[in-house]
């Protein structure tokens, strides 16, 4: 059951250029969001979050939007930079649950060229 | 920058055999995960833990999982009887408090023969 989907699973990028990865969820229970990055042979590095009652977040390069209505949201880097190339992984939290637990989804691979 | 830790970072048993596996969360943090990615599937959540116990366990944490935490810095993931299926990373996370963020491990590849 894929709550939370990420329907790129490459996307490449030149650098300097903007990069958007999308995530669509389906659980209107979600209220906390939040992307990671993560390089081969290590965990997942918290990256940035936005709560439900917020339509953007920024940090930096990166920015985040939500659009409740349509259930989606997406990641913005500008300007992408060789480092940025890793795989993005999109969570959601439903606050409902008592856990906390995160639900991700399979990730797009981002690829930021010369 | 403070950091989780996992140990080891390559777990090879046999099928049947319990496994232990370790982690030190961030010191400050109050609330502990375990998490697995299967090769080429997505990151599954398998269990929370504050306050001395579980607060939620996905359906994959069966009987054969156990958590718990030994001491005031370990956090540890038990499989009493491995199986095959349970080859996977399972990563280890930890958050100030449920609406924090959580902060990752790098990983125990385990890999059961």
């Amino acid at each position: 059951d894929q709550q939370v989907k990420q329907n790129s699973p490459s996307l490449s990028v030149q650098e300097g250029r903007i990069s958007i990865l999308n995530c669509d969820y389906t659980n209107s229970m979600f209220d906390y969001f939040l992307w990671y990055k993560k390089y081969p042979a290590e965990g997942p590095t918290f990256l940035i979050s936005i709560s439900s009652i917020k339509d953007k977040n920024e940090d930096g390069r990166f920015t985040v939007f939500l659009n409740k209505s349509a259930k989606h949201l997406s990641l913005h880097i500008v300007p992408s930079q060789p480092g940025d190339s890793a795989v993005y992984f999109c969570a959601a939290s439903d606050p409902s649950n008592s856990g906390y637990a995160l639900n991700f989804g399979k990730g797009t691979s981002l690829l930021v060229t010369p | 920058e403070p950091e989780v830790t996992q140990t080891p970072s390559h777990q090879v048993t046999q099928m049947g055999q319990e496994v232990i596996l370790r982690c030190v969360p961030i010191s400050n943090h109050l609330y502990f995960y375990w998490y697995r990615q299967i090769l080429g599937q997505k990151v599954e959540f398998l269990v929370s833990f504050y306050n001395n116990e579980i607060s939620e366990k996905s359906e994959i944490f069966d009987d054969q999982f156990s958590v718990e935490r030994p001491d005031g810095s370990n956090f540890t993931l038990k499989i009493r009887s491995t199986k095959l299926e349970d080859s996977a990373m399972y990563f280890c996370a930890s958050s100030e408090s449920g609406i924090q963020p959580q902060h990752f491990g790098d990983g125990t590849r385990l890999s059961i023969l």
